[in-house]
């Protein structure tokens, strides 16, 4: 099945600084990548994804970009701020809808 | 639309005891998931129905697991009989072609 790896598990960033998170995954057939952010006590919630046919998607500050040939996909969080701060997951599926395979997480602190 | 709608918020239950987690997915949505997340595995697929449907149950643990979705507007995931390793936050979520809606989930502690 698929297998979603995801670095760095942790992450520690200055307000204003850049965050980059990577993942890669193992089933080439997979073609869509969602990122969800989960705070402290709730549920993971979508902040965006990407499918196969694309190689880059940008919303304000959130882009995310997928290299197909490398099996890789990055979540990149531009002048970040403290309430960024939070666990972040990458995830893959062969498409959207179905059931996703999720990787480790990523928790990010942002500090004032 | 209040969400995806899980309960309890917090189960805590003695070993051996049967548990019932409960959710109610976003009208509309056809796909209902339930994940499981510990800090050691993370987010783990356990079943998921299409359509009121069990489509993967591969990723229950045990028998001791089984989930049911009598109608588009509710879900019941069963743990009978307990263990202190089912121990974890259960997360339902629903879909309708895109990305997720989680729950905000239930805790279980099993003691």
């Amino acid at each position: 099945g698929e297998n979603v790896e995801q670095h760095p598990s942790t992450l520690s960033v200055q307000e204003g600084d850049s965050a980059v998170i990577k993942c890669t995954y193992s089933d080439s057939a997979s073609n869509y990548f969602p990122w969800y952010k989960q705070e402290l006590g709730k549920g993971p919630q979508l902040i965006i994804d990407i499918r196969s046919n694309v190689g880059e998607k940008k919303d304000q500050r959130i882009a995310v970009t997928l290299n197909k040939t490398a099996k890789h996909f990055s979540l990149h969080i531009t002048e970040t701020q403290p309430e960024d701060s939070a666990v972040y997951f990458c995830a893959a599926s062969i498409r959207s809808g179905y059931a996703l395979n999720f990787g480790k997480g990523t928790s990010l602190l942002v500090t004032p | 639309d209040a969400g995806v709608i899980q309960s309890p918020r917090h189960e805590v239950t003695e070993m051996g005891q049967e548990v019932t987690l409960r959710c109610k997915p976003i009208s509309g949505h056809d796909y209902l998931f339930w994940y499981r997340q510990t800090m050691m595995r993370g987010l783990e697929l356990l079943i998921y129905f299409n359509n009121n449907v069990p489509i993967d149950d591969s990723g229950m643990p045990e028998d001791r697991f089984s989930a049911k979705m009598p109608n588009a507007s509710f879900s019941t995931l069963k743990i009978q009989p307990s263990e202190p390793r089912d121990s974890a936050v259960y997360f339902c979520a629903s879909s309708l072609g895109g990305g997720y809606t989680f729950g905000s989930g239930t805790r279980l502690t099993v003691v």
